[in-house]
């Protein structure tokens, strides 16, 4: 079964600081990762994702993903944090490769703060 | 905009009654997937259509059913609602299995 594990449920930064969330997930087969953002009384905005090309993926507003086999991981981040960035992170695996449907398999998700 | 749609924005019922959610996907997607989002248990998928047909099932009560019109709107039938089934219900779609998931606003359903 694919899982994923989203380390830390709130994250602060400063304005202008790195922002690093965290995802670790579980798959038996070659992983579709997804990292999507959701803001306040908003639905789910697709950030990036990672489909087995590159394994350094650029996504949309400077975030990028890091997708390392090893570690088991895809973090996420962004140089400099604007106060727009404030916002709910999902990090998704995918089920294609194994039964084959797209249906996501969500973290609990983070909460990013950032501060003034 | 996602162009996928949902409606309504938000609902309020009493316990025991019964609810539609629909879902218009972003035109010419075939895959529909509903997923709630609750505190205490996150975002989790519910259930598939594609093409009109039952594609793959997840943490969906048995109170809870859908189905995929021909013309690949999508409809969530909550009934004998509960107060845990309060949630955000929300509606993606995309061009098939192996292409990214488009979500729409969301559905607020509040039993009260």
């Amino acid at each position: 079964a694919q899982s994923v594990t989203q380390l830390g449920s709130h994250v602060s930064v400063s304005e202008g600081a790195l922002v690093l969330l965290r995802c670790n997930y579980s798959s038996s087969v070659p992983p579709y990762l997804f990292w999507y953002v959701q803001y306040p009384n908003q639905g789910l905005q697709l950030l990036l994702k990672y489909t087995s090309a590159a394994t350094l993926v650029k996504g949309i507003n400077g975030f990028e993903a890091e997708f390392k086999k090893s570690e088991t991981s895809f973090h996420l981040t962004k140089p400099s944090a604007h106060m727009s960035d404030a916002a709910e992170y999902f990090c998704a695996v995918s089920d294609q490769g194994s039964s084959n449907t797209g249906k996501l398999i969500f973290g609990q998700g983070t909460t990013l703060q950032v501060k003034p | 905009d996602s162009g996928v749609t949902q409606t309504p924005k938000h609902l309020i019922t009493a316990t025991g009654q019964r609810v539609t959610l629909r879902c218009s996907p972003r035109s010419g997607d075939l895959s529909v997937y509903w997923y709630q989002q609750s505190l205490d248990q996150g975002l989790q998928f519910l259930i598939q259509y594609y093409n009109g047909e039952e594609r793959a099932k997840g943490n969906i009560l048995e109170r809870f059913s859908a189905q995929q019109f021909p013309d690949l709107h999508s409809e969530l039938n909550l009934s004998s609602l509960e107060l845990g089934d309060s949630a955000l219900y929300f509606c993606a779609s995309s061009a098939n299995v192996n292409t990214e998931a488009f979500f729409g606003q969301g559905t607020r359903l509040t039993v009260v």
